[in-house]
């Protein structure tokens, strides 16, 4: 199994909501990551996850909150977000946190009204 | 020193032509350098990717050209196909752990029969 697999594939939310966005894979890898990327624009690194600590947090605003409850799973839970924040959040794995050979998942389109 | 660039912006070709994306570096020290392909609605996956000692790689119909006293590397796509139409990013990384993956701003290809 070499999927990252993630749900939901697309949310629309309020800016008074608070949802999840969930990653999973089963590859053994243990290192894993949240990217947001705009249209037509390379993907931006948010979090990196290594060994389930996180250690990469690149200055996100705090209405993105990670949590990595074991090896597998990833979440990224969202609360009071801005419309400015629609965007397509990827989750990304690979075997070690050195960020050789990202393995992707196909991202939640998100839009916030 | 961290950037990435990459041209062209878009890249319009033949079914059957070589389509060419070029990238630059600024950072000596980075040490891995793949490329990584998009289609829509899709996160990215990784094409090919090439490290510093090597001044050529091949995987199939794709082609990575490295030029290191330049600091420029290149994807070389044979033979190219519809099916080829995605967005392709380069990237690199210092390897080792704690370091993020930089892209550059990504190439939007379409192969015309």
């Amino acid at each position: 199994d070499t999927e990252v697999t993630q749900t939901p594939k697309h949310l629309v939310m309020g800016m008074t909501n608070k949802k999840s966005l969930k990653c999973e894979q089963h590859m053994g890898h243990r290192a894993m990551y949240w990217y947001k990327q705009k249209a037509k624009k390379p993907p931006e690194l948010m979090f990196v996850y290594s060994y389930e600590k996180l250690s990469i947090n690149e200055s996100v605003p705090s209405r993105f909150s990670p949590e990595c409850p074991n090896s597998s799973l990833l979440n990224l839970h969202l609360h009071a977000l801005q419309p400015e924040d629609s965007a397509l959040y990827l989750c990304a794995s690979s075997r070690t946190g050195s960020n050789e050979k990202l393995f992707f998942g196909s991202g939640t389109q998100l839009s916030v009204l | 020193q961290q950037q990435v660039k990459q041209s062209p912006q878009s890249l319009i070709v033949q079914k059957g032509g070589i389509p060419i994306i070029n990238c630059a570096y600024e950072n000596t020290a980075f040490d891995y350098f793949p490329w990584y392909q998009q289609f829509p609605g899709k996160g990215p996956a990784l094409l090919i990717a090439i490290r510093p000692d090597v001044s050529e790689k091949k995987e199939g119909r794709f082609t990575i050209s490295f030029n290191k006293s330049a600091k420029q590397f290149s994807l070389h796509i044979m033979d190219s196909q519809p099916g080829d139409s995605a967005t392709y990013f380069c990237a690199a990384i210092l390897t080792g752990g704690g370091n993020k993956l930089t892209f550059g701003t990504g190439t939007q290809l379409k192969v015309e029969l």
